[in-house]
């Protein structure tokens, strides 16, 4: 399996534009998870998706966020509109179903963000 | 709320030297904790654990945790540069699917 798979893999876009991250998980797992890191705030939950449906989304900063899983294979998380502050590296990891204690995720190359 | 804290917040060693890296939690409904290390890409796999005092080794690396004291250490012997990574810590709890909530990592630096 080539694992998870993130597009792109730099965005540079500029304040105010729309921004939209692709992620396909690993075929078979049905949890997906979105992730942001900066080195004020670490690695922060952002959202995460059961059987294609957004479990919690408590993490997503603001309205200007946006996930969805149309199918089993991908996802999109868009940011209109972009601001500096959302510059960051942007992950998504999947999981396979729950199974006994195995909830080890898999994480995605990940997409670094610059807003300028 | 789940938390998971992490300390030292950065060390910096000498290659063979050995480090202890910490990681303590709260959780409402423990499932399990994770080992995770990130170079400079996406954060990989290193441990599981479950239970309490099982030892997981992976060559010099190996880890322990202690549930009545809701903590865990992660051990790397003999470092090399290989090892310098951000260690990353995360819990897993019963009441909330696969998510995993976690610690803000240990900088590790290993120094020729």
């Amino acid at each position: 399996d080539a694992g998870v798979i993130q597009s792109p893999r730099h965005e540079v876009t500029e304040m105010g534009q729309e921004v939209t991250l692709r992620c396909k998980p690993i075929s078979g797992h049905d949890y997906l998870f979105w992730y942001r890191q900066t080195m004020m705030r670490g690695l922060e939950l952002l959202i995460y998706f059961n059987n294609n449906v957004p479990i919690d989304d408590s993490g997503m900063p603001e309205d200007r966020f946006s996930a969805k899983m149309p199918n089993a294979s991908f996802s999109t998380l868009k940011i209109q509109p972009s601001e500096p502050r959302d510059s960051a590296v942007y992950f998504c990891a999947s999981s396979p179903p729950r199974a006994g204690f195995y909830n080890e995720q898999f994480f995605g190359p990940g997409t670094r963000l610059t807003v300028l | 709320e789940d938390k998971v804290v992490q300390s030292p917040l950065s060390l910096v060693v000498h290659e063979g030297d050995t480090v202890t890296l910490n990681c303590s939690y709260e959780v409402t409904n423990f499932r399990s904790l994770l080992w995770y290390k990130q170079e400079k890409k996406a954060p990989t796999f290193l441990f599981m654990l479950t239970s309490s005092g099982i030892e997981k080794k992976s060559g010099r690396l190996s880890s322990i945790l202690d549930k009545k004291e809701l903590f865990s250490i992660l051990n790397i012997t003999a470092t090399q540069t290989g090892d310098s990574a951000v260690y990353l810590c995360a819990v897993g709890n019963n009441n909330a699917g696969n998510m995993l909530t976690f610690g803000g990592g240990t900088r590790l630096m290993v120094k020729p």
